[in-house]
C-alpha cells in the first residue's frame, strides 16, 4: 500500500468486539461533521455525517455521537469486522471565505484482529 | 454522487520537473476541491477549484506552486510545480453537489518525486 496510516495512532480490536474512534474538532461554529474510511490504495470514503443540531445518528452498524460541549465526535461500529481495517477520519465544515470547506482530523488506523 | 476519475493514478517524478494531474466528474458539481495526502497522513486541503476563475488556495498553498484550472463544471486539472521530494503525496480530487454535504474523493494521484 501507500503506507495510509503509517504515522497514526492504532487501535486494535477482536474481530466480533465493537470499536469506538474519537476525534476532537477546532471549531466550535463547525455545523456539519463526517465520519469517512480509507482503505489502502484508495480515496476516502463516505460512512456517515451529522449535523450540529443533533448529537446522535446512526446508520447500519455505526453511529456517530456528538458532543458540543468538549468539541468532540465518536464513530462507534457495532460487531467489528475484518474488512472494517482501514483508516478513519473525520471532518468538520467550516465556512470560511464564502466557501464551506470540510477540514480533516489526524485520523485513526483501525486494525481488526481474528 | 458523482464518479470522478483521476489521470495519472500515480507517477514517478524528477526533482525540478512540473507535472499536471486532471480530475473528472461524470455530471455537473458545484464545487471540487484538491485535497494533499503526505504519507502516513491526514488530508490538508490545498484550494478550491472555481469554474471560470481563479482558485483559493488555503494558507501555506501558492497558485505559483500549485496552478489549478477549472474550465468547466464538470473538469479541473492540479499542477505540481519544480517538484521536490517533499511533494511526494497522494493529490485528491473531490466535488460536492450541494453547499453543505459530504465530499466525494477520487482514487487520488500518487506522486513520487525522486
Amino acid at each position: 500500500g501507500e503506507n495510509v496510516g503509517l504515522h497514526l495512532p492504532t487501535l486494535s480490536v477482536q474481530e466480533g468486539d465493537n470499536s469506538i474512534i474519537n476525534c476532537a474538532y477546532s471549531n466550535s461554529a463547525s455545523d456539519y461533521f463526517i465520519w469517512y474510511k480509507q482503505e489502502s490504495g484508495k480515496g476516502p470514503q463516505f460512512i456517515i455525517d451529522i449535523r450540529s443540531n443533533m448529537d446522535k445518528r446512526q446508520g447500519q452498524r455505526v453511529t456517530v455521537l456528538l458532543n458540543k460541549t468538549v468539541k468532540h465526535l465518536s464513530l462507534q461500529i457495532a460487531a467489528t469486522q475484518p474488512g472494517d481495517s482501514a483508516v478513519y477520519f473525520c471532518a468538520e465544515n467550516h465556512f470560511s471565505g464564502g466557501y464551506n470547506k470540510l477540514i480533516f482530523g489526524a485520523g485513526t488506523r483501525l486494525a481488526v484482529h481474528p | 454522487s458523482a464518479v470522478i476519475s483521476q489521470k495519472p493514478s500515480r507517477d514517478i517524478c524528477q526533482r525540478g520537473t512540473s507535472l499536471t494531474i486532471q480530475c473528472q466528474v461524470d455530471s455537473q458539481v458545484t464545487m471540487m476541491f484538491w485535497y494533499r495526502q503526505q504519507p502516513g497522513q491526514s488530508l490538508t486541503l490545498i484550494a478550491t477549484a472555481n469554474q471560470g476563475s481563479e482558485a483559493t488556495y488555503e494558507s501555506g498553498f501558492v497558485i505559483d506552486k500549485f496552478p489549478i484550472s477549472r474550465p468547466n463544471l464538470t473538469f479541473s486539472t492540479l499542477t505540481v510545480s519544480n517538484m521536490s521530494p517533499e511533494d511526494s503525496s497522494i493529490y485528491l480530487c473531490s466535488d460536492k453537489i450541494t453547499g453543505i454535504g459530504e465530499l466525494f474523493f477520487g482514487e487520488g494521484s500518487r506522486l513520487t518525486v525522486l
